[in-house]
């Protein structure tokens, strides 16, 4: 069984803190991998997108990849009210071709005045 | 722009009646997916389609039916509606061009479907 693990939370922080969301995957062919924010009632938007070992940044947030621990996560410095969501990770099984992608059930992250 | 268009937002069914969601994508991806998220859990797939004509299931297939005619357009078909079948359901797409494990998919606003 193909798995991508979060811990649900939900993970709280003070405006203007680092938030650190964690993500592991079971399956080590995997070589793609998504960060999408979906707001309550909302559909998923795309965050972050890595595909290599080592961090990837954009603005405020950090994607990090280790395939050998399997392990992907994504920082938010400087979090902000308007960053409380839930955080999916999704990540791309072999074989590739169909493009298909399974999630994590999310991180709810609260972001506190 | 567009995107992915999915039709209807809300939806309320009696136990064993049928309906479809409507999907449809202008971005002129290839290929087009149904997820359905329960509440407080992530997206499961329900139905994959990697071209017009070509369709294959995913984890979650039980009690739906696809359907691939054109590039835009991927409808969702559920038979007999049962109570374990409210969710909400999100169609996505995406593009294999270029670089091929590396392209992401792009979600509809989704349809919030209630069977009672």
């Amino acid at each position: 069984q193909k798995e991508v693990e979060q811990n649900s939370g939900p993970l709280s922080v003070p405006e203007g803190a680092i938030a650190s969301l964690n993500c592991t995957y079971s399956d080590r062919g995997s070589q793609s991998f998504f960060w999408y924010r979906q707001y309550s009632g909302k559909s998923p938007e795309l965050i972050m997108s890595i595909y290599s070992n080592g961090d990837k940044e954009d603005g405020r947030f950090t994607a990090q990849l280790n395939k050998a621990s399997q392990y992907v996560s994504l920082l938010i410095r400087d979090s902000q009210p308007s960053d409380s969501a839930t955080y999916l990770c999704a990540v791309r099984p072999p074989p590739s071709n169909t493009g298909k992608l399974i999630f994590g059930q999310g991180t709810t992250l609260q972001v506190k005045p | 722009n567009a995107g992915v268009t999915q039709t209807p937002k809300f939806r309320i069914l009696k136990i064993g009646q049928s309906m479809t969601l409507q999907c449809a994508q202008d971005m002129n991806h290839n290929y087009m997916y149904w997820y359905r998220q329960d509440p407080g859990m992530g997206l499961k797939l329900i139905y994959y389609s990697v071209g017009a004509g070509i369709t294959d299931k995913g984890e979650v297939p039980n009690g739906y039916n696809v359907s691939r005619s054109t590039t835009e357009d991927f409808p969702l078909r559920l038979e007999l509606a049962a109570p374990s079948q409210t969710s909400v359901y999100f169609c996505a797409s995406s593009n294999l061009s270029g670089r091929q494990d590396g392209q992401p998919q792009h979600f509809g606003d989704g349809t919030r479907l209630s069977i009672l």
